[in-house]
C-alpha cells in the first residue's frame, strides 16, 4: 500500500496562473479531505468528499477553489487565478469513513510568485 | 464553528522524562479527538485518538486523557525517546460538523535532548 499519492510535490506558479493538484487516496477509502498548511494560519479544512461526492466545501475559496472526484482513484483541486497568498501546502487524506483515522499525502506545496 | 486552542507552542523535555502536551475546544458535542505527528520535512502521521465515550487510553507509551466538562484533552507521552522529537497536532472533530473534517491546534513542538 503506496499510502496516499499527491502529485506534483512542488509546484511553483506565477501570479493569476492557475494550479491543479492531484490526489490518489488508499485504495477501499471513502472519505477524502482537502486540507491546507501554512505557518500563519496553521491547518485548514478546505473540502470533504464522500464515495465521490462532495459533502462539505465549507472551507474553500468559494471564488478561485474547487475541487472535484471524478472516479474513487483520484480528486483534484483547481486554483484559478493564483495569487501570492495561495501559497501553502496543500494536504490530501483519505479514510474509511468520518471520526476515524485520516492518512494524510505527503502535501504538495504551492508557491506563487 | 469548533476552535481548537494548544497551550504549548514550544516543550523541551530531557530523554526519559514525560511530556504532555495540552488542548482545548469550544464545541461541547465534539467527540473525536485524534494526535497527529509531524517530523520535519514530512506530513501528518497519524499516533493515537480518543472518542467522548472514554475518559482515558493508552497506547504503549502514548496516554491520552480527555476532560469533557472542562473541554480539555492531553498527550501524555512517557519515557521519552529523541525520535519523539517532532511537532504535535491535536485535532476535534464531531459535534456540530456534519461531517469527519479535523479541526486542528497550532501544534507544539517538542524537543527531546539527551
Amino acid at each position: 500500500n503506496a499510502g496516499v499519492i499527491q502529485t506534483p510535490r512542488h509546484k511553483v506558479t506565477g501570479k493569476g496562473q492557475e494550479a491543479t493538484l492531484w490526489c490518489e487516496p488508499i485504495s477501499g477509502h471513502s472519505a477524502v479531505f482537502w486540507y491546507r498548511q501554512t505557518i500563519v494560519q496553521g491547518l485548514e479544512f478546505l473540502t470533504y468528499f464522500r464515495n465521490q461526492a462532495p459533502i462539505d466545501d465549507s472551507g474553500m475559496p468559494k471564488e478561485r477553489f474547487s475541487a472535484q472526484m471524478p472516479n474513487q482513484s483520484h480528486s483534484t483541486l483547481k486554483i484559478q487565478s493564483t495569487q501570492p497568498q495561495d501559497s501553502a501546502v496543500y494536504l490530501c487524506a483519505s479514510s474509511l469513513g468520518d471520526w476515524v483515522e485520516q492518512y494524510f499525502g505527503p502535501g504538495t506545496r504551492l508557491t506563487v510568485l | 464553528g469548533e476552535k481548537v486552542e494548544q497551550h504549548e507552542s514550544t516543550l523541551s523535555v530531557r530523554e526519559g522524562d514525560s511530556a504532555v502536551i495540552n488542548c482545548t475546544y469550544t464545541d461541547t458535542a465534539s467527540s473525536y479527538f485524534p494526535w497527529y505527528k509531524q517530523e520535519a520535512g514530512k506530513s501528518l502521521h497519524f499516533v493515537i485518538d480518543i472518542r467522548s465515550n472514554v475518559d482515558r487510553k493508552q497506547s504503549q507509551r502514548l496516554i491520552v486523557l480527555l476532560d469533557k466538562k472542562a473541554k480539555r484533552f492531553s498527550l501524555h507521552i512517557t519515557a521519552t525517546q529523541p525520535e519523539d522529537s517532532a511537532i504535535y497536532f491535536c485535532a476535534a472533530s464531531g459535534g456540530t460538523q456534519v461531517v469527519g473534517q479535523l479541526t486542528f491546534g497550532r501544534g507544539t513542538r517538542l524537543q527531546v535532548y539527551a
